[in-house]
């Protein structure tokens, strides 16, 4: 069945650097890719949709200035956490190809 | 506006049955999902009702009636590892793939 991967699984970074999260299908091709933002013990909640080869599409309330996505193949998204804060620590999820397929996740905390 | 409510906490025993409801209001609706999220995992999707009725898979079935916004998810014959977060979605219309998830429930089963 149709696989989604993230990389990194987890990381830890000082406040004020720079994050690159990649979503990645790995048997199909995504034209259209999803990224969620979920803190402890609260429900996804959406950020943004990434199109392939066009600029993605922000939900409300979240700065495109800070989550810079690229969707610059029909197979990888990337997103980039800007000038991190502790704020910023969550859990980023992506998905594809529908809503059935989710990537595993990256834990993200920012010291 | 959206808006996708569940209960917060519930609690069961093992080889029971229980209903989590999810209520929803939306701006338009092309479908509702129900993931099952174990802690620090990523969704994995368990049903997907478009049309009124029930729909069953095994132990879980789901069943939605879009007149009065509501849908909900049934486990039978718990089990210990069911323990995890419930979390229903709605798909948005006009061929996109884009969800918005409800509250989430946290389901603890006990033996």
């Amino acid at each position: 069945g149709a696989v989604v991967s993230q990389h990194p699984s987890w990381v830890i970074c000082k406040s004020g650097t720079s994050v690159k999260i990649e979503c990645r299908s790995l048997d199909f091709q995504a034209t259209t890719m999803f990224w969620y933002r979920q803190f402890p013990k609260q429900s996804l909640m959406l950020m943004a949709t990434s199109n392939e080869g066009s600029k993605a599409t922000y939900e409300q309330g979240v700065e495109k200035d800070k989550f810079l996505i690229n969707h610059a193949s029909l197979t990888l998204s990337t997103l980039t956490v800007t000038s991190a804060h502790p704020e910023d620590s969550s859990f980023y999820i992506c998905s594809a190809m529908g809503a059935q397929f989710f990537g595993p996740g990256t834990r993200l905390t920012v010291l | 506006g959206q808006n996708i409510d569940q209960p917060t906490e519930m609690t069961a025993t093992e080889g029971a049955i229980v209903q989590i409801n999810c209520t929803y209001q939306t701006s338009g609706f092309n479908g509702l999902f129900w993931y099952q999220q174990h802690a620090g995992e990523a969704p994995t999707f368990l049903s997907y009702n478009v049309l009124d009725g029930l729909e069953e898979k095994g132990r879980f079935s789901s069943f939605l009636s879009r007149s009065k916004g509501y849908s909900y998810l049934l486990l039978k014959e718990l089990q210990m590892k069911d323990s995890a977060s419930y979390l229903c979605a709605v798909k948005e219309p006009y061929n996109t793939d884009k969800l918005i998830f409800g509250t989430g429930t946290r389901l603890q089963v006990f033996p």
